[in-house]
Protein backbone atom coordinates (compact mmCIF):
# COMPACT_ATOMS: atom_id res chain seq x y z
CA UNK A 1 0.00 0.00 0.00
CA UNK A 2 0.96 3.42 -0.68
CA UNK A 3 1.85 5.70 1.88
CA UNK A 4 3.27 9.12 2.41
CA UNK A 5 5.24 10.79 5.57
CA UNK A 6 5.34 14.77 6.16
CA UNK A 7 7.64 14.68 9.07
CA UNK A 8 6.97 18.46 10.38
CA UNK A 9 4.02 19.22 12.00
CA UNK A 10 4.64 22.68 11.98
CA UNK A 11 7.72 25.24 10.53
CA UNK A 12 7.93 28.48 11.39
CA UNK A 13 9.80 31.10 8.74
CA UNK A 14 10.98 34.43 8.73
CA UNK A 15 9.36 36.64 5.88
CA UNK A 16 11.83 36.87 3.13
CA UNK A 17 13.35 33.75 3.98
CA UNK A 18 14.22 30.30 2.43
CA UNK A 19 11.75 27.40 2.53
CA UNK A 20 11.84 23.79 2.33
CA UNK A 21 8.90 21.18 3.31
CA UNK A 22 9.61 17.94 3.60
CA UNK A 23 7.62 14.63 2.30
CA UNK A 24 8.75 11.18 1.80
CA UNK A 25 6.65 8.78 -0.12
CA UNK A 26 6.44 4.88 0.08
CA UNK A 27 5.26 2.94 -3.48
CA UNK A 28 6.48 -0.22 -5.47
CA UNK A 29 6.24 1.64 -8.99
CA UNK A 30 6.59 5.10 -10.53
CA UNK A 31 4.65 7.61 -7.92
CA UNK A 32 2.64 10.07 -9.30
CA UNK A 33 3.38 13.22 -6.58
CA UNK A 34 1.47 16.30 -5.53
CA UNK A 35 1.51 19.00 -3.46
CA UNK A 36 -1.56 20.99 -2.43
CA UNK A 37 -2.25 23.85 0.14
CA UNK A 38 -4.87 24.87 2.43
CA UNK A 39 -5.31 28.42 3.47
CA UNK A 40 -7.84 28.54 6.56
CA UNK A 41 -11.11 27.98 6.02
CA UNK A 42 -10.64 26.94 2.66
CA UNK A 43 -10.76 23.50 0.36
CA UNK A 44 -7.05 22.31 -1.07
CA UNK A 45 -5.70 23.73 -4.28
CA UNK A 46 -3.01 22.15 -6.20
CA UNK A 47 0.55 23.93 -5.55
CA UNK A 48 2.38 21.25 -8.40
CA UNK A 49 2.59 17.54 -9.83
CA UNK A 50 4.94 15.15 -10.97
CA UNK A 51 4.49 12.44 -13.14
CA UNK A 52 7.64 11.22 -15.11
CA UNK A 53 10.37 13.77 -16.74
CA UNK A 54 12.35 16.35 -15.05
CA UNK A 55 12.82 15.86 -11.38
CA UNK A 56 12.38 19.37 -10.75
CA UNK A 57 9.31 20.71 -10.90
CA UNK A 58 7.62 24.39 -10.74
CA UNK A 59 4.32 25.08 -9.86
CA UNK A 60 1.92 28.20 -9.22
CA UNK A 61 2.90 30.72 -6.30
CA UNK A 62 6.89 30.45 -6.92
CA UNK A 63 6.78 27.12 -5.40
CA UNK A 64 9.20 24.39 -6.88
CA UNK A 65 9.94 20.37 -6.02
CA UNK A 66 12.27 18.24 -6.40
CA UNK A 67 11.71 14.05 -6.92
CA UNK A 68 14.43 11.99 -5.66
CA UNK A 69 13.61 8.58 -6.49
CA UNK A 70 17.00 7.16 -4.70
CA UNK A 71 15.57 9.09 -1.20
CA UNK A 72 12.11 8.96 -2.03
CA UNK A 73 11.74 12.40 -1.24
CA UNK A 74 9.27 14.83 -3.46
CA UNK A 75 10.62 18.16 -0.94
CA UNK A 76 9.02 21.66 -1.57
CA UNK A 77 11.03 24.55 -1.97
CA UNK A 78 10.59 27.97 -2.38
CA UNK A 79 13.74 30.73 -2.32
CA UNK A 80 11.95 33.24 -0.52
CA UNK A 81 8.45 33.06 1.07
CA UNK A 82 5.86 35.69 1.92
CA UNK A 83 3.55 36.19 4.65
CA UNK A 84 0.46 35.27 2.24
CA UNK A 85 2.25 31.45 1.86
CA UNK A 86 1.10 30.89 5.80
CA UNK A 87 -1.20 27.86 5.51
CA UNK A 88 -1.06 24.63 5.74
CA UNK A 89 0.93 22.14 3.06
CA UNK A 90 -0.52 18.93 2.31
CA UNK A 91 2.01 16.06 0.12
CA UNK A 92 0.03 13.19 -1.84
CA UNK A 93 0.81 9.76 -3.61
CA UNK A 94 -1.21 8.34 -6.44
CA UNK A 95 -1.32 5.26 -7.84
CA UNK A 96 -1.16 3.77 -11.14
CA UNK A 97 -3.40 0.71 -10.29
CA UNK A 98 -7.47 0.79 -10.15
CA UNK A 99 -7.50 3.30 -12.66
CA UNK A 100 -5.83 6.18 -10.99
CA UNK A 101 -8.86 6.62 -8.35
CA UNK A 102 -6.06 6.00 -5.13
CA UNK A 103 -4.36 8.96 -3.74
CA UNK A 104 -2.99 9.07 -0.25
CA UNK A 105 -2.51 12.08 1.60
CA UNK A 106 0.43 13.07 4.47
CA UNK A 107 -0.92 14.21 7.18
CA UNK A 108 -0.17 18.14 6.48
CA UNK A 109 3.03 20.64 7.59
CA UNK A 110 1.60 24.16 8.89
CA UNK A 111 3.34 26.73 7.70
CA UNK A 112 3.90 29.96 10.26
CA UNK A 113 5.60 32.69 8.45
CA UNK A 114 7.12 35.75 11.06
CA UNK A 115 7.70 39.27 10.16
CA UNK B 1 -16.88 30.79 -10.97
CA UNK B 2 -16.08 27.23 -12.35
CA UNK B 3 -15.57 24.87 -9.43
CA UNK B 4 -16.69 22.80 -7.03
CA UNK B 5 -19.84 23.82 -4.49
CA UNK B 6 -20.45 22.17 -1.50
CA UNK B 7 -23.47 22.69 0.52
CA UNK B 8 -23.88 23.35 3.49
CA UNK B 9 -20.75 25.01 5.00
CA UNK B 10 -21.85 23.88 8.65
CA UNK B 11 -23.84 21.59 10.05
CA UNK B 12 -24.44 20.60 13.66
CA UNK B 13 -26.60 17.21 13.95
CA UNK B 14 -28.17 15.08 17.28
CA UNK B 15 -26.35 12.19 17.21
CA UNK B 16 -28.86 9.35 15.38
CA UNK B 17 -29.83 11.93 13.10
CA UNK B 18 -29.58 11.81 9.08
CA UNK B 19 -28.47 14.63 6.74
CA UNK B 20 -27.05 14.87 3.08
CA UNK B 21 -23.81 16.83 2.08
CA UNK B 22 -24.36 18.10 -1.24
CA UNK B 23 -21.63 18.72 -3.73
CA UNK B 24 -22.30 19.77 -7.33
CA UNK B 25 -18.78 20.27 -10.10
CA UNK B 26 -19.15 22.43 -13.25
CA UNK B 27 -16.20 21.52 -15.24
CA UNK B 28 -17.52 18.59 -17.11
CA UNK B 29 -15.51 16.07 -14.87
CA UNK B 30 -15.87 12.44 -14.71
CA UNK B 31 -14.35 11.58 -11.44
CA UNK B 32 -15.98 12.75 -8.04
CA UNK B 33 -14.88 12.20 -4.40
CA UNK B 34 -15.59 12.43 -0.63
CA UNK B 35 -12.69 13.32 1.58
CA UNK B 36 -12.42 13.67 5.68
CA UNK B 37 -9.90 15.66 7.24
CA UNK B 38 -9.17 15.47 10.70
CA UNK B 39 -6.49 16.73 12.96
CA UNK B 40 -3.25 15.34 12.40
CA UNK B 41 -4.49 12.40 10.06
CA UNK B 42 -4.43 14.30 6.87
CA UNK B 43 -7.59 13.41 4.38
CA UNK B 44 -9.11 10.34 4.04
CA UNK B 45 -11.35 9.13 1.05
CA UNK B 46 -14.62 7.84 1.78
CA UNK B 47 -16.28 7.11 -1.50
CA UNK B 48 -15.52 7.92 -4.89
CA UNK B 49 -17.43 8.12 -8.07
CA UNK B 50 -14.82 7.08 -11.18
CA UNK B 51 -17.60 7.99 -13.78
CA UNK B 52 -21.45 8.98 -13.67
CA UNK B 53 -22.99 5.98 -12.88
CA UNK B 54 -20.42 4.21 -10.68
CA UNK B 55 -19.42 4.41 -7.05
CA UNK B 56 -16.95 2.56 -4.61
CA UNK B 57 -15.88 2.54 -0.99
CA UNK B 58 -12.40 4.32 -0.27
CA UNK B 59 -10.73 3.91 2.55
CA UNK B 60 -12.85 4.93 5.61
CA UNK B 61 -16.65 4.31 4.22
CA UNK B 62 -18.55 2.59 6.84
CA UNK B 63 -21.10 4.67 8.40
CA UNK B 64 -21.47 6.81 4.96
CA UNK B 65 -23.66 6.30 1.84
CA UNK B 66 -22.92 8.10 -1.68
CA UNK B 67 -25.00 8.48 -4.66
CA UNK B 68 -23.90 10.23 -7.94
CA UNK B 69 -27.03 11.26 -9.48
CA UNK B 70 -25.76 12.53 -12.62
CA UNK B 71 -22.69 13.77 -13.82
CA UNK B 72 -22.30 17.03 -11.65
CA UNK B 73 -23.71 15.90 -8.67
CA UNK B 74 -22.33 13.54 -5.82
CA UNK B 75 -24.11 13.54 -2.02
CA UNK B 76 -22.42 12.26 0.48
CA UNK B 77 -25.07 10.44 2.83
CA UNK B 78 -25.34 10.01 6.78
CA UNK B 79 -27.90 7.92 7.91
CA UNK B 80 -27.49 7.73 11.50
CA UNK B 81 -24.71 10.32 12.69
CA UNK B 82 -22.17 9.37 15.12
CA UNK B 83 -19.67 11.65 17.08
CA UNK B 84 -16.79 10.14 15.31
CA UNK B 85 -18.42 11.99 12.14
CA UNK B 86 -17.33 14.82 13.66
CA UNK B 87 -15.13 15.72 11.00
CA UNK B 88 -14.55 18.50 8.01
CA UNK B 89 -15.55 16.87 4.52
CA UNK B 90 -14.13 17.64 1.47
CA UNK B 91 -15.49 17.21 -2.25
CA UNK B 92 -13.21 16.91 -5.25
CA UNK B 93 -13.62 16.17 -8.82
CA UNK B 94 -10.89 15.52 -11.68
CA UNK B 95 -10.65 15.42 -15.67
CA UNK B 96 -9.92 11.32 -16.58
CA UNK B 97 -8.23 12.49 -20.06
CA UNK B 98 -4.98 11.45 -18.40
CA UNK B 99 -3.77 10.01 -14.91
CA UNK B 100 -4.60 12.65 -13.18
CA UNK B 101 -4.92 14.39 -15.08
CA UNK B 102 -4.46 18.19 -13.69
CA UNK B 103 -4.85 16.84 -10.13
CA UNK B 104 -7.76 17.36 -8.11
CA UNK B 105 -10.32 20.47 -7.69
CA UNK B 106 -11.35 20.66 -4.08
CA UNK B 107 -14.54 22.42 -2.70
CA UNK B 108 -14.63 24.96 0.63
CA UNK B 109 -15.34 22.03 2.81
CA UNK B 110 -18.65 21.26 5.14
CA UNK B 111 -17.22 21.49 8.66
CA UNK B 112 -19.96 18.89 10.61
CA UNK B 113 -20.24 18.66 14.77
CA UNK B 114 -22.34 15.68 15.54
CA UNK B 115 -23.19 16.36 19.58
Amino acid sequence: AQSVTQPDIHITVSEGASLELRCNYSYGATPYLFWYVQSPGQGLQLLLKYFSGDTLVQGIKGFEAEFKRSQSSFNLRKPSVHWSDAAEYFCAVGSSSGGYQKVTFGTGTKLQVIP
Amino acid sequence: NAGVTQTPKFQVLKTGQSMTLQCAQDMNHNSMYWYRQDPGMGLRLIYYSASEGTTDKGEVPNGYNVSRLNKREFSLRLESAAPSQTSVYFCASRTTGAPYGYGYTFGSGTRLTVV
